[in-house]
């Protein structure tokens, strides 16, 4: 069955660093890949789109791409901010499901 | 666009007693979802429905759990004879137009369920 593998639980980061979270899917469908991200007390929101292989997804200052050929789609930012402390999720739509990544907390440290 | 409001935010009960969440999606969504989210398991999906209509419910455990949508501005999950087991944040989300390759999922706040 379709799945999603978001293997980084945790990252800590200092202010103004460069974020890189990666995932990997597998699907028999023609896949769409979501980034949401989760802030404490709240509920997931969408951050992300991407439906087409190679194409970049921007969004507040992130980007996201996906790899037809490794399988894999990453979320990126240039220079992170104590603001974007989350926790962010890597989705695949396909066939009417979204999968769900097991979350990538991030920590920026003061 | 008041967003999807979920009651109550919290919730304690004994072991043994009955809980029910209640979620109003956004006006005009026509499909409404509802997860559980623990620290262990993470986000996991429990049932969704479109047009009132459940669609799919192969999250939901197959006892104690009941999910319904007597009209299109809300929808109710109950939980009989709760058990510890059952703490955790349900969280519900409407979408627009659902479509896994078009829709956007928007979430409530979620209501945190402590059984004791």
């Amino acid at each position: 069955g379709d799945s999603v593998t978001q293997m980084q639980g945790q990252v800590t980061l200092s202010e103004d660093d460069f974020l890189f979270i990666n995932c990997t899917y597998s699907t028999t469908w023609y896949p769409t890949l979501f980034w949401y991200v989760q802030y404490p007390g709240e509920g997931p929101q969408l951050l992300l789109k991407v439906t087409t292989a190679n194409n970049k997804g921007i969004s507040r200052g992130f980007e996201a791409t996906y790899d037809k050929g490794t399988t894999s789609f990453h979320l990126q930012k240039a220079s992170v901010q104590e603001s974007d402390s989350a926790v962010y999720y890597c989705v695949l739509g396909s066939n009417y499901q979204l999968i769900w990544g097991s979350g990538t907390k991030l920590i920026i440290k003061p | 666009n008041a967003g999807v409001i979920q009651t109550p935010r919290h919730k304690v009960t004994g072991k043994g007693q009955e809980a029910t969440l209640w979620c109003e999606p956004i006006s005009g969504h026509s499909a409404v979802f509802w997860y559980r989210q623990t620290i262990v398991q993470g986000l996991e999906f429990l049932t969704y429905f479109r047009n009132q209509a459940p669609i799919d419910d192969s999250g939901m455990p197959k006892e104690r759990f009941s999910a319904q949508m007597p009209n299109q501005s809300h929808s109710t999950l109950k939980i009989q004879s709760t058990q510890p087991q059952d703490s955790a944040v349900y969280l519900c989300a409407s979408s627009l137009n659902w479509g896994a390759n078009t829709g956007q999922l928007y979430f409530g706040e979620g209501s945190k369920l402590t059984v004791l």
